[in-house]
């Protein structure tokens, strides 16, 4: 199994520009997170997709950010216009589902930097 | 007041010692409990997993679970230089996918 992969792994990019960053989930699994990590706040869910459907948003920071999961094997995060408080490492997990085998798998991450 | 407090450390111990992790939460819907692992520029990796109250022993590592007092430890013995890493707790609620994660704690044993 290839695990969770994304790309890229590394973005460097200036302010104003967008920024989208890629997540394909390990096949069979239909949940997927989309997570950022910040040394000053830690890991911070921003959305979770069930079955390919948002279930919860709350966590995206504001309108600059969006999420797609068109099909079970892809889904994208947007950022536009970038700012450089957006810089960050962001991942990507999956998961069967709900119960004792909901293990999150996370993927090795992109590292964003926005100057 | 954040879901799920961690000591963020760092913390540095020498090989061969008893190493003690923590986390306290407020939520008390919280039953599932996590402890992953963070090698330095890796994403997290599930390392123990326990449900409600009680303890679970996995080899060197111990998780233990103290819902009355809102609060998880993760023990690891005889401490080894590729234990260094970054823990990370992590809970959720039944019914519930999403995770809440501590900020993590970095630990470095010295050989």
């Amino acid at each position: 199994d290839a695990g969770v992969i994304q790309s890229p792994r590394h973005e460097v990019t200036e302010m104003g520009q967008e920024v989208t960053l890629r997540c394909k989930p390990i096949s069979g699994h239909n949940s997927l997170f989309w997570y950022r990590q910040t040394m000053m706040r830690g890991l911070e869910l921003l959305i979770y997709f069930n079955n390919n459907v948002p279930i919860d948003d709350s966590g995206m920071p504001e309108d600059r950010f969006s999420a797609k999961m068109p099909n079970a094997s892809f889904s994208t995060l947007k950022i536009q216009p970038s700012e450089p408080r957006d810089s960050a490492v962001y991942f990507c997990a999956s998961s069967v589902g709900q119960g004792r085998t909901d293990t999150q798998y996370f993927g090795p991450g992109t590292r964003l930097t926005v100057l | 007041q954040k879901e799920v407090e961690q000591d963020p450390g760092p913390l540095s111990v020498p090989e061969g010692a008893i190493v003690s992790l923590n986390c306290t939460y407020s939520n008390s819907a919280f039953q599932y409990f996590m402890w992953y692992r963070q090698y330095s520029r890796k994403g997290p990796e599930l390392l123990m997993y326990t449900y409600s109250s009680g303890n679970k022993e996995d080899g060197r590592f111990t998780a233990q679970v103290d819902k009355s007092s809102k609060y998880i430890s993760l023990f690891i013995r005889d401490s080894q230089p590729s234990d260094s890493a970054t823990y990370l707790c992590a809970m959720r609620g039944t019914g519930a996918n999403n995770l809440f994660f501590g900020t993590g704690t970095r630990l470095t044993v010295i050989p």
